[in-house]
């Protein structure tokens, strides 16, 4: 049974250009949720999403970001124009149904933005 | 603004001693705690979780103790092992799906 999965791991941008995150969430889970770990700190919440619908988007930056869990494939984060400061981990979860508290966590993407 | 503080930043413990991380909170809506635990290159990992009505949970050699009144917890690892070394995350969240993380604790267990 694979877990989550994300990709790319590893993402060098320069300023400017876009960022494109990938997220399949585990079989059977319907609700997938973002993440950003900045160096030395805990994981913040950005968005919480299923299929088709972005249910909470509170802990997103007004622009550049946004995220998207189409019918069939993965979810995207994708940041525009990134920033030195969009440089962090980017952690993908995803939890079933039924039980949204349990939420597993991918390996991550690390942006790196030159 | 950081909903949940977690102490140390690091800590050094010898192979079968005892590590001990505590966090502390401030919403009294909280009411899901779980720790994870995580190795570098890898996501987090959910180790052991507990709910407010409950003051300690075992799993094996980790421990959740729980002290409503103080808005505090802490995980205690017992027999540490080398294969422990990693970092703990506290988190909390309001019965819902936000979870707000504390901002992690490495642990390094010495042979």
């Amino acid at each position: 049974n694979a877990g989550v999965m994300q990709n790319p791991r590893h993402l060098v941008r320069r300023r400017g250009q876009e960022a494109r995150l990938r997220c399949s969430p585990m079989k059977g889970h319907s609700h997938v949720y973002w993440y950003r770990q900045l160096p030395e700190e805990g994981l913040k919440f950005m968005v919480y999403l299923q299929k088709e619908n972005i249910i909470d988007e509170s802990g997103m930056p007004k622009e550049r970001f946004s995220a998207e869990f189409p019918k069939e494939g993965p979810s995207i984060l994708r940041i525009q124009q990134v920033v030195r400061g969009d440089s962090a981990a980017y952690f993908c979860a995803s939890s079933p149904a039924v039980s949204i508290y349990e939420q597993f966590f991918g390996p991550g993407t690390r942006l790196t933005v030159l | 603004q950081q909903q949940v503080k977690q102490s140390p930043q690091s800590l050094i413990v010898q192979k079968g001693g005892i590590s001990i991380i505590n966090c502390a909170y401030e919403n009294t809506a909280f009411d899901y705690f779980p720790w994870y635990q995580q190795f570098p290159g890898k996501g987090p990992a959910l180790l052991i979780a507990i709910r407010p009505d409950v003051s300690e949970k075992k799993e094996g050699r980790f421990t959740i103790s729980f002290n409503k009144s103080a808005k505090q917890f802490s995980l205690h690892i017992m027999d540490s092992q080398p294969g422990d070394s990693a970092t703990y995350f506290c988190a909390a969240s309001r019965d819902d799906y936000k979870l707000s993380f504390g901002a992690g604790t490495t642990v390094t267990v010495r042979a």
